[in-house]
């Protein structure tokens, strides 16, 4: 049982250049969760899927898109990376939206837009 | 204002002292109140979960929340160097609502010297 797993750990990108960063849980979980982390700043939420087949804004989404392919992957795509976009991106799942589930973490991805 | 303030930190104790962290929170209604460690360059576990207010226990870890005073801390008896890590407080509403989304404090990092 991996749990949540990322991809990649790390990147560097070109301002304006493009990529995905992919997230998956094999613990059957309905919700899963994009967050970056920002030195002196915790956890900000930009996207999330309460289930398959649906994708809501959290905080901070623009210059993001999000993909819930399946019920076990949830991508984070930038189109045209800046480097405000350099952070710590999570990703993590829970059980159900609703209920006494708690959230469960990926190990991250550490971006750097130079 | 942010809706939850956690004391900023850092903070560094002798082993064995006790550890109290706290937060604050501006939003009455939340009900789920949770402290999640963070070791370096990791991603977040769950380490304490309470329903409502009321203290709750595991170990040398006890979390106490006060609605009251929209008050919730964490004590970590006999700190041991390997508490050393951030711990993020984490809030969120009642059952089924918000699609479960969680609010967190900016985190304070620990430091357990031997």
């Amino acid at each position: 049982n991996a749990g949540v797993t990322q991809t990649p750990k790390f990147q560097v990108l070109k301002t304006g250049q493009s990529m995905t960063l992919q997230c998956a849980q094999d613990m059957n979980h309905n919700s899963m969760y994009w967050y970056r982390q920002d030195p002196g700043m915790g956890l900000r939420l930009i996207y999330y899927s309460a289930s398959e087949g649906t994708t809501d804004k959290g905080e901070v989404p623009n210059g993001y898109n999000v993909s819930r392919l399946n019920k076990r992957e949830f991508s984070l795509r930038l189109e045209s990376a800046a480097p405000s976009q350099t952070s710590v991106y999570f990703c993590a799942s829970r059980a159900s939206a609703g209920g006494r589930y708690e959230q469960y973490f990926g190990p991250g991805t550490r971006l750097t837009v130079t | 204002q942010k809706e939850v303030e956690q004391d900023p930190g850092p903070l560094s104790v002798p082993e064995g002292a006790i550890v109290s962290l706290n937060c604050t929170y501006s939003n009455s209604a939340f009900q789920y109140f949770m402290w999640y460690r963070q070791y370096s360059r990791k991603g977040p576990e769950l380490l304490m979960y309470t329903y409502s207010s009321g203290n709750k226990e595991d170990g040398r870890f006890t979390a106490q929340v006060d609605k009251s005073s929209k008050y919730i801390s964490l004590f970590i008896r006999d700190s041991q160097p390997s508490d050393s890590a951030t711990y993020l407080c984490a809030m969120r509403l009642s059952y089924n609502t918000n699609a479960g989304k969680s609010t967190f404090g900016d985190g304070t990092t620990l430091t357990v010297k031997p």
